[in-house]
């Protein structure tokens, strides 16, 4: 089993502030990091994947950047909102599987 | 509405049964996963399957099994050999088994009594 951290496990952040956190994931063997974001009572829904060193993207408000030869990948809320409030969960692919870090949980207080 | 379907949302489990969990995808996808979730934990895989009549082990396998019948269904069967099944379980898609992105259902919740 890949180990895939993610930190921190939590956070909370005021509407209308931006937050990041991180994912780190071996550095060798690398195929692809994806993010996911999981609402509560929902199923987890895929937000990025990445898969070249130095690759960004951006949905809305919500963006990732990958570092493959340092293994880490960080994303980042512009202006949350309390829609954003969610677990964030980064999984490392390898081959023919994705590793899951444990997430970080995401608040956003009105 | 393409989508996954797992059902039921809890499931109760008595001493030395064995339980089968539900996942159906109209997504036309050959590839099919069951992961587990544990508290503070990532998602663990069971099972994965490339396509129809064909299954593999995940990193947590022992104490269930499944069976892949049809292309729209992956049913996990967790047995008694399972000692610690209370947990949440999650089915997955993708269009391969790769690295692509893979599509989620709502899970199952799984309590012993």
């Amino acid at each position: 089993i890949l180990n895939v951290e993610q930190s921190p496990q939590s956070l909370h952040v005021q509407e209308g502030d931006s937050t990041n956190f991180t994912c780190s994931f071996p550095s060798s063997n690398f195929y692809a990091l994806h993010w996911y974001r999981w609402e509560t009572a929902k199923s987890p829904e895929a937000l990025f994947v990445m898969t070249l060193n130095g690759d960004e993207k951006k949905k809305g408000r919500i963006s990732a950047t990958l570092n493959t030869k340092e293994g880490y990948s960080y994303l980042y809320i512009k202006g949350s909102q309390p829609e954003d409030s969610a677990t964030y969960l980064c999984a490392f692919s390898n081959d023919y599987k994705l590793s899951f870090g444990a997430g970080t949980t995401v608040t956003v207080r009105a | 509405d393409g989508g996954i379907t797992q059902s039921p949302k809890y499931l109760f489990r008595k001493e030395g049964q064995n339980v089968t969990l539900s996942c159906e995808q109209n997504l036309n996808h050959d590839a099919m996963y069951w992961y587990r979730q544990d508290p503070g934990q990532g998602l663990r895989l069971i099972y994965y399957s490339q396509i129809v009549n064909d299954f593999q082990k995940g990193d947590i396998a022992e104490g269930y099994s499944v069976s892949r019948e049809k292309k729209e269904s992956f049913p996990l069967t967790v047995t008694s050999a399972q000692k610690n099944p209370t947990a949440f379980y999650l089915c997955a898609s993708s269009i391969q088994v790769s690295q692509e992105t893979q599509y989620f259902g709502p899970g199952t919740r799984l309590l012993v009594l």
